[in-house]
């Protein structure tokens, strides 16, 4: 089973300025299985970024992923007043076969 | 594009079964693979279940043996049955999926969420 820890837990932080979230595997996984969700509060999770560091279509450019082996990270490059969620960190091909990160959320400051 | 709406009873007496549908529209069924996640309230999202798009299923070893999906091709219909629910079960229930074609295993897609309550 593969563990997946992110961190901070929670960040306060202001419009305009840089966010690095942390998503942390115990084991090195194949980054092509790795992805990551935004969710606001009564909404449902909205794909981020895919194979660590692919956005879908429509997902602005402030947004990137990076990592590898153990270690990944999302980063907003400038927050703005709609970027205040939850993320998660997902991961496929582990038991169980889909996991998620606990979360951190990234609230105004 | 696909369009998910989950549907259920909303209460669900202890040790009874729970049954969620997840209609799908704008797409065929069948070319996606599909998934069930809840989010119990205040805390984070949970993997119940997985219909792969060859058609074979995977369940959470959490959930020891109390979970079954499947697909109604004729009715563009997925479903989700848990046994044996206790309060441990109450959360959000959302479907989710991806295109059977998409690069990466991650679910673009996810309907609304219905949530339900575990109460006698």
């Amino acid at each position: 089973e593969v563990v997946l820890t992110q961190s901070p837990g929670s960040l306060s932080l202001s419009p305009g300025v840089r966010a690095t979230l942390s998503c942390r595997t115990s084991q090195t996984i194949n980054s092509d299985h790795l992805g990551w969700y935004q969710q606001k509060p009564g909404q449902a999770p909205r794909l981020l970024i895919y194979m660590t560091s692919h956005r879908p279509p429509g997902i602005p450019d402030r947004f990137s992923g990076s990592g590898s082996g153990t270690d990944f990270s999302l980063t907003i490059s400038s927050l703005e007043p709609e970027d205040f969620a939850v993320y998660y960190c997902q991961l496929f091909g582990s038991s169980p076969l889909f996991s998620f990160g606990p979360g951190t959320k990234v609230d105004f400051k | 594009h696909v369009q998910l709406q989950e549907s259920g009873p909303a209460l669900v007496k202890p040790s009874e079964t729970l049954s969620l549908t997840c209609s799908v529209s704008g797409d065929s069924i069948s070319s996606y693979c599909w998934s069930w996640v809840r989010q119990p309230p205040g805390k984070g999202l949970e993997w119940i279940g997985h219909r792969h798009c060859n058609g074979r299923n995977d369940y959470n070893p959490s959930l020891k043996g109390r979970v079954t999906v499947s697909i109604d091709t004729s009715k563009n219909l997925f479903s989700l049955r848990l046994s044996s629910v206790t309060a441990a079960d109450t959360a959000m229930y959302y479907c989710a999926s991806y295109n059977i074609g998409a690069a990466g295993t991650v679910f673009d897609y996810w309907g609304q969420g219905t949530p339900v309550t575990v109460t006698s």
